[in-house]
């Protein structure tokens, strides 16, 4: 156990909703990233977070957007979705959100979009 | 651009059977390459930071090692329960994102 915990760990919705996916990262931990999974892409890094403000952007679509909040738990939220935006969605989180921390991630939500 | 390139990408050996796994990277100013595992349905587990090349990581049947461009993941002897995706990352040049390949999933039976 990682220590990191996302709900829900599945998410079902249609074309154009929103959803939000929520993220507790690992007690000590100030910094928590979000990257999305899918089986042709890989793990690609969508946005990071350190103590509260945004640190780094990757990939990251306009209709997503994130935040953390003063207790250190992590939202993203998905709007306008899409059906390619299903996906695995992973929270990580590190202690300093440097390069010399490894990141811990949590198991997941799963986004299905129909 | 900064790039990971692992291989093969899927594998398959006998239980006993030792090999490596491959993971080429292009990164300007390497800070840290890191091995996880990922099994089915779970988050990726991290097993490994290296840092600079010439160094060793060793864990149960694994070990890592790095050279400038590129890092192996060597299984010695291993289990069935050592089936899982490998997945190979190195952080971006600001240091703020780990970049991650594509994975090699691995799968060994008795």
């Amino acid at each position: 156990d990682s220590g990191v915990t996302q709900t829900p760990k599945h998410l079902i919705t249609a074309t154009g909703q929103r959803v939000t996916l929520r993220c507790s990262p690992r007690s000590g931990d100030l910094s928590v990233y979000w990257y999305q999974q899918s089986l042709d892409q890989g793990l690609q890094f969508l946005i990071q977070y350190y103590n509260g403000e945004e640190r780094a952007k990757g990939n990251i679509l306009e209709r997503f957007s994130a935040q953390q909040f003063p207790d250190l738990h992590s939202e993203l939220n998905l709007s306008s979705l899409e059906l390619g935006d299903s996906a695995l969605y992973f929270c990580a989180s590190s202690q300093e959100g440097g390069a010399d921390s490894p990141l811990h991630f949590g198991n997941g939500t799963r986004l299905t979009v129909t | 651009e900064d790039q990971v390139t692992q291989s093969p990408e899927a594998l398959r050996l006998q239980e006993g059977e030792s090999s490596s796994l491959n993971c080429s990277y292009t990164v300007s100013g390497l800070r840290g390459l890191f091995w996880y595992r990922q099994d089915p349905g779970k988050g990726p587990e991290f097993l490994f930071t290296l840092y600079s090349a010439g160094e060793e990581k060793e864990k149960e049947r694994l070990k890592a090692t790095l050279t400038k461009k590129e890092s192996f993941l060597h299984i010695t002897a291993p289990k069935p329960e050592d089936s899982a995706t490998y997945l190979c990352a190195v952080h971006n040049q600001a240091g703020t994102a780990l970049i991650f390949g594509k994975g090699t999933t691995l799968s060994v039976s008795s």
